[in-house]
């Protein structure tokens, strides 16, 4: 079965500091990662997918991430965050059920 | 290009009634996925609609119903309410399948069942 797993509830960082948010998957066959946030009152936005080739993706904002297919993980960076980057992060997962598996969310809170 | 749009927005029923919501994709895109999203559960897949058909069903209930129209608007439908129908209802757009391909979502309806 799929699943995504977001350890942290909640990412405090500072501003102007690098920031990371975790996440790890299990899927059979060869995984489709996505990172999507969210702002209050508000949809999914789409920031940045892996689907093959290099480990290291880039996305909107200034966000990237990073495949690592031995610890089957995908988490989401940016060098220097912004108090605006302040959302909900969700990471998903497709494999082979064709069906997008969300993990929890993890809350970003960037103080000034 | 206008984004996905879902109505209504907010919506308050009773106990026992029914209700259905509205989306439409963004031009061009012809899958349609359904979400719910609650504090408790998260994100939670319904089902996919591609070219007027059920392409893809999560695990709910027969309550939980949806259609395609030929124009890829497409409707949710929630018969027989239960309090922890409360939810946020969220539907997403793509060009093709959902598979490698990104969703653009809407901004949700906020079902609100007493």
């Amino acid at each position: 079965a799929q699943s995504v797993a977001q350890p942290e509830d909640q990412v405090n960082v500072a501003e102007g500091n690098p920031l990371t948010v975790k996440c790890t998957y299990s899927v059979s066959g060869n995984p489709y990662l996505f990172w999507y946030v969210q702002y209050p009152n508000r949809g999914l936005q789409f920031l940045l997918k892996y689907i093959t080739g290099d480990n290291l993706v880039k996305g909107s904002y200034g966000f990237e991430a990073e495949f690592n297919k031995s610890q089957t993980s995908f988490h989401l960076k940016k060098p220097s965050a912004l108090v605006s980057d302040s959302a909900l992060y969700f990471c998903a997962v497709m494999g082979d059920t064709d069906k997008l598996i969300f993990g929890t969310g993890t809350r970003l809170q960037v103080f000034p | 290009k206008a984004g996905v749009t879902q109505t209504p927005r907010y919506l308050i029923k009773t106990r026992g009634q029914q209700v259905t919501l509205s989306c439409s994709p963004i031009s061009g895109h012809r899958s349609v996925s359904w979400y719910q999203q609650t504090p408790g559960q998260g994100l939670q897949f319904l089902f996919e609609y591609f070219s007027e058909t059920q392409r893809n069903k999560g695990n709910f209930p027969g309550r939980f119903s949806g259609r395609q129209f030929s124009n890829s608007r497409s409707e949710m439908n929630v018969s027989t309410l239960e309090l922890g129908d409360s939810a946020l209802y969220l539907c997403a757009s793509s060009y093709v399948l959902a598979s490698s391909y990104e969703q653009y979502f809407g901004p949700g309806t906020r079902l609100t069942v007493t």
